[in-house]
């Protein structure tokens, strides 16, 4: 079955840089996007951006341009989602997340990484 | 890209009906059939409840569906149970190639 396993919880301070990985399993790696979503405490949901199959091709959301950096290792089937000049509005769970076999959605979804930014 | 609007909060009895909105624009909701729901229980990962505007996953309830009209999307939980109680997201593609979240509804059952 699919699954997504992400890493383990953050804590850095602001202007520090994080990088969450979601390791992939129970499907052929190059064949999804990967997504990466995420929720401030008590916050709503908020795509951040998605990356190719291949890791050729990366489109973000505008706010998050320039800070956020999207890569994946088809060798180890792990995706990454880094954030750069972490604020302290940056705290939030983030999911990786991709579609289901069919359709256009979020289907499948890891188990979340918390991020705290905190001086 | 501004959130898709949904109320706040909605709620009923066990047993009824409840309808959930989620407007966006023409460059979203209205443009393309690719509105999903999502349902979120406190500390969980979201779960996909409705898919491509109507389409429900496999394992999903058949109490709940989807449906849109112009740009306004709306997902209904016939029969409320009180495991039903739970945040409810929509999302949709957009014009620029990225998605957009609504800002959550707080299904409550009485």
């Amino acid at each position: 079955q699919v699954q997504l396993v992400q890493s383990g919880a953050e804590v850095e301070t602001p202007g520090a840089s994080v990088k969450v990985s979601c390791k992939a399993s129970g499907y052929t790696f190059t064949t999804f996007y990967m997504h990466w979503v995420r929720q401030a405490p008590g916050q709503g949901l908020e795509w951040m951006g998605m990356i190719s199959p291949s890791g050729d091709r990366t489109n973000y959301a505008q706010r998050f341009q320039g800070r956020v950096t999207m890569t994946r290792d088809t060798s180890t089937s792990t995706a990454y989602m880094e954030l750069s000049s972490l604020r302290f509005e940056d705290t939030a769970v983030y999911y990786c997340a991709r579609r289901l076999e069919d359709g256009y959605n979020f289907g499948h979804w890891g188990q979340g990484t918390l991020v705290t930014v905190s001086s | 890209q501004s959130a898709l609007t949904q109320p706040a909060s909605v709620s009923g009895s066990p047993g009824q009906s409840i309808t959930i909105s989620c407007t966006g624009t023409s460059s979203d909701v209205g443009g393309y059939t690719y509105v999903s729901w999502y349902q979120q229980h406190p500390g969980k990962a979201p779960k996909v409840m409705i898919y491509d505007v109507s389409k429900r996953p496999s394992g999903v309830s058949n109490r709940f569906s989807g449906s849109k009209s112009g740009n306004t999307a709306s997902l209904t939980i016939s029969g409320l149970q009180a495991e039903d109680e739970a945040d409810y997201y929509c999302a949709s593609y957009t014009s620029s190639s990225t998605w957009v979240f609504g800002g959550g509804t707080k299904v409550t059952v009485l």
